[in-house]
């Protein structure tokens, strides 16, 4: 049974151009969770989707940050016009059912460095 | 504000010695705590507690969640340089969907 998948593994963009990060959950899994890790700062949520569906995007910055998980295909996050703060790790981790009763599991990330 | 407070920052230990790693937290409606051990790439998965006094266990780690004093700690027994990682608590509040994580515990073991 693959992982979480996650690509691309490392990104470099310029200021001002677009990041497209994929996530594929585990099998069987159909909740999908994105988290950003800045330097010496733990795990912060961005957002949470089931398939075609965006249940919470609290944790999303307003502009510019985008997400989806289509019926078909891997989850998407996007970041429209970079800049160098949104240089970081992100994480999408799955759960077969909304987190507590079963504990989430995480990809390797994408590692994004806007220059 | 849901936090989770983890402590120390970082530790650096010799190989063979046992450590001891807490998370304490302030969430308003707790459902689990879970521990993730992170190395170069994806946090994996150690326990999840939900009751208070029930050691977890696997092999040299070992977990034990106090809901009433609201902590956790994660203990390494034996230590190896394989531990050397960050050591990720976090938490499941009923009332959100995602875990709220603290800044974890740095573990270098020399050998």
């Amino acid at each position: 049974n693959a992982g979480v998948m996650q690509n691309p593994r490392h990104l470099v963009r310029r200021r001002g151009q677009e990041a497209r990060l994929r996530c594929s959950p585990m099998k069987g899994h159909s909740h999908v969770y994105w988290y950003r890790q800045l330097p010496e700062e733990g795990l912060k949520f961005m957002v949470y989707l089931q398939k075609e569906n965006i249940i919470d995007e609290s944790g999303m910055p307003k502009e510019r940050f985008s997400a989806e998980f289509p019926k078909e295909g891997p989850s998407i996050l996007r970041i429209q016009q970079v800049v160098r703060g949104d240089s970081a790790a992100y994480f999408c981790a799955s759960s077969p059912s909304r987190g507590g009763s079963y504990e989430q599991y995480f990809g390797p990330g994408t590692r994004l460095t806007v220059t | 504000e849901d936090k989770v407070v983890q402590s120390p920052l970082s530790l650096v230990v010799h190989e063979g010695d046992t450590v001891t790693l807490n998370c304490s937290y302030e969430v308003t409606n707790f459902r689990s705590l879970l521990w993730y051990k992170q190395e170069k790439k994806a946090p994996t998965f150690l326990f999840m507690l939900t009751s208070s006094g029930i050691e977890k266990k696997s092999g040299r780690l070992s977990s034990i969640l106090d809901k009433k004093e609201l902590f956790s700690i994660l203990n390494i027994t034996a230590t190896q340089t394989g531990d050397s990682a960050i050591y990720l608590c976090a938490v499941d509040n009923q009332a959100g969907t995602a875990l709220i994580f603290g800044k974890g515990t740095t573990l270098s073991v020399s050998s």
